[in-house]
């Protein structure tokens, strides 16, 4: 079955403070993962996605197929980082949905 | 570009009564999605459809619940005789076709049921 972890409910961290948001994964295919963000009262988006290796706001995100892993990372948090974030999966087979975990809540301290 | 629209925000039910939330997709996008989110719980997908069809349902419950993309007008979720365990924030996305590039998500719809 798929699955995603998402260990941690709430992180809080200082602003500056380096921050990693854990996520693993379970799935027997080859996975997509994604990285959603939700900012207070706003709708949510996306992040960043594997396959595009690429850095927004800061943060990263290395697939470790070995571990089963997708963490997020940035090396300084900012305060304005402080949101829901959720880890998601796409599966392979035509389908379009997405598998998400349930979300760690991060807050940046000033 | 408005983005997606989800209507109402906030839905207050009586148990035994229907719900019907409104999604309409970014002006032409032709796929959308529909997702659950319990309280603590992460976004759990409902149904995929596209313009007239649908594409996958797998989430669905199996009864009272169904949804619709009409050739126009808005993606209709609908739940009949609601209960206090439907009680969630319901999220529509759409792309434009196939391919999560462009998948934008609406606002949600909160429903509780009393």
């Amino acid at each position: 079955a798929q699955r995603v972890t998402q260990p941690e409910k709430l992180l809080s961290v200082f602003k500056g403070a380096p921050v990693e948001l854990k996520c693993n994964y379970s799935y027997s295919g080859s996975p997509e993962l994604f990285w959603y963000v939700q900012y207070s009262r706003q709708r949510l988006q996306l992040l960043l996605r594997h396959i595009s290796r690429e850095s927004i706001k800061g943060f990263t995100a290395d697939l470790n197929k070995g571990e089963t892993s997708f963490h997020l990372k940035k090396p300084f948090a900012q305060e304005e980082d402080s949101a829901m974030y959720y880890c998601a999966l796409r599966t392979q087979g035509g389908s379009e949905k997405l598998v998400f975990g349930k979300g760690t809540k991060l807050t940046v301290n000033p | 570009n408005a983005g997606v629209m989800q209507n109402p925000r906030h839905l207050v039910r009586r148990r035994g009564q229907e719900a019907r939330l409104r999604c309409s997709p970014v002006k032409g996008h032709s796929h959308v999605y529909w997702y659950r989110q319990l309280p603590e719980e992460g976004l759990k997908f409902m149904v995929y459809l596209q313009k007239e069809n649908i594409i996958d349902e797998s989430g669905m419950p199996k009864e009272r619940f169904s949804a619709e993309f009409p050739k126009e007008g808005p993606s209709i979720l609908r739940i009949q005789q609601v209960v206090r365990g439907d009680s969630a924030a319901y999220f529509c996305a759409s792309s434009p076709s196939v391919g999560l590039y462009g998948y934008t998500f609406g606002s949600g719809t909160r429903l509780t049921v009393v």
